[in-house]
């Protein structure tokens, strides 16, 4: 159900640099509606990490940044940490018949 | 300290009705908007819809609209989500969440900002 498209997986080694892709389309990101991401740990609520596509909510460190282009927006995740690993969703509105706010299919980040 | 506190496991049959809650403190329940989200295994995040605490509106995603139905109770802060017959497929982790407003020139969307520890409903046939 989901209309926004993630890699289902990405790894890095301590302290190095990854990005999670978002893609969707012409109804979401490309209409130039804002992106939101979210840190989430089986278990646990979901975590607001960046709003907005750019900003962080206080306390967010700023080894996670974001941005978007075009139908696509992404998380980069610098100096990647142990605790860092986790599952990671986009979230954006839609104004398709779809439904309004519509999430990516989720990234599971491995630190290995 | 924003808190969203949601009601415990939930296991029904298929045709069963059940309703779980989510209760709010540390802000101004009644101004804030409260969406539910779903976690279907292996499907990610689906929004369900949304209600504005203040005065019972709301908002349906469309695939939902009339299999699931959202309610509040000001007096305690606690918004609802109800099924009057469970499929197999609501079988998720369901959680609340509070609407976060994001304003960019003339573009307004919205995140969720604070979310409850999900409550897994789990719909055996």
């Amino acid at each position: 159900q989901s209309v926004l498209t993630q890699p289902p997986s990405v790894s890095g080694a301590p302290g190095q640099r990854i990005t999670i892709s978002c893609t969707g389309s012409n109804s979401n990101i490309g209409a130039d509606y804002d992106v939101h991401w979210y840190q989430h740990l089986p278990g646990t609520a979901p975590k607001l990490l960046v709003y907005g596509t750019t900003n962080r909510p206080s306390g967010v460190p700023d080894r996670f940044s974001g941005s978007k282009s075009g139908t696509s927006a992404s998380l980069a995740i610098t100096g990647l940490q142990a605790e860092d690993e986790a599952d990671y969703f986009c979230q954006s509105y839609d104004s398709s018949l779809s439904g309004f706010y519509v999430f990516g299919t989720g990234t599971k980040v491995t630190v290995l | 300290e924003v808190q969203l506190v949601q009601s415990g496991a939930e296991v029904r049959e298929s045709g069963e009705s059940l309703r779980i809650s989510c209760r709010g403190s540390g802000y101004s329940f009644n101004t804030h908007w409260i969406g539910w989200v779903r976690l279907v295994p292996g499907k990610g995040l689906e929004w369900m819809g949304s209600i504005y605490p203040g005065d019972s509106d709301t908002t349906y995603s469309p695939p939902l609209q009339g299999h699931v139905t959202f309610s509040v109770d000001k007096s305690s802060a606690t918004a609802f989500l109800q099924w009057s017959s469970l499929k197999v497929s609501d079988t998720a982790v369901y959680y609340c969440a509070r609407r976060f407003t994001v304003v960019r020139g003339i573009i307004t969307t919205y995140a969720f900002d604070f979310w409850g520890q999900g409550t897994m409903v789990t719909v055996s046939s």
